[in-house]
């Protein structure tokens, strides 16, 4: 069965940073994706298996996405953190050739707060 | 504003049908990109319902349909169920955004 487990939620302040990260059982399309309370579904950003990666406009030069080579561990580093950043981050294994999500992990929350 | 555009609330009786409609722009929907929809009831995480405008994972039974023509996609459930309720998301690619969109979300209520 194919899992994703996200970790690394926490209370930062403003201007801070913190890296997420996203368990899999194996080397997919990872996805990240948010949602703030009582909100809707906003994507963050994806790796792909090529290593190519995407970025939503609001987080663009602010968070990065990586993996490890060794394992299949997925990070996303977000820099620069601002209070609309406060939300439940999602991560997901894509389907293959789609640009779509069908395994959600439990979402991690993340607060940006002073 | 989201990019695509979904009704904020659809409601039906048990038994019933219901569509949920997402409509988007050329470069978008209207420019070839799939459509999939996800399901989200309420302290629980999304579930994939369709990919690629159609496509069903084995596990959603065959009342969930969906397709899509031009700029805009529809999701129906058919012989609505209590179970049903939640709030359903469309997404799609846009290749002038050059990532992924989603809708707004449309909350199903069955009365």
């Amino acid at each position: 069965e194919v899992q994703v487990v996200e970790s690394g939620g926490d209370l930062v302040q403003p201007g801070g940073s913190l890296r997420l990260s996203c368990a899999a059982s194996g080397f997919y399309d990872i996805y990240w994706v948010r949602q703030a309370a009582g909100k809707g579904l906003e994507w963050v950003s994806l790796i792909e298996t090529s290593g190519d990666t995407y970025y939503a406009n609001s987080v663009k030069g602010r968070f990065s996405i990586s993996r490890e080579n060794s394992r299949p561990y997925f990070h996303l580093q977000m820099n620069s953190l601002r209070p609309d950043d406060t939300a439940v981050y999602f991560c997901g294994k894509g389907v293959s050739g789609h640009w779509a999500i069908e395994t959600w992990g439990q979402g991690t929350p993340v607060t940006v707060s002073s | 504003q989201s990019v695509l555009t979904q009704p904020q609330s659809v409601s039906g009786a048990p038994g019933q049908r219901v569509t949920i409609s997402c409509t988007g722009s050329s470069s978008n929907i209207g420019g070839g990109y799939d459509v999939h929809w996800y399901q989200q009831i309420p302290e629980t995480t999304p579930k994939l319902l369709i990919y690629g405008n159609s496509h069903r994972p084995s596990e959603v039974p065959d009342r969930i349909s969906a397709s899509k023509s031009g700029t805009s996609a529809s999701l129906v459930i058919t012989g609505l169920q209590s179970e049903d309720e939640g709030i359903y998301y469309c997404q799609s690619y846009d290749g002038s955004l050059r990532g992924v969109v989603f809708g707004g979300g449309t909350k199903l209520t069955v009365l």
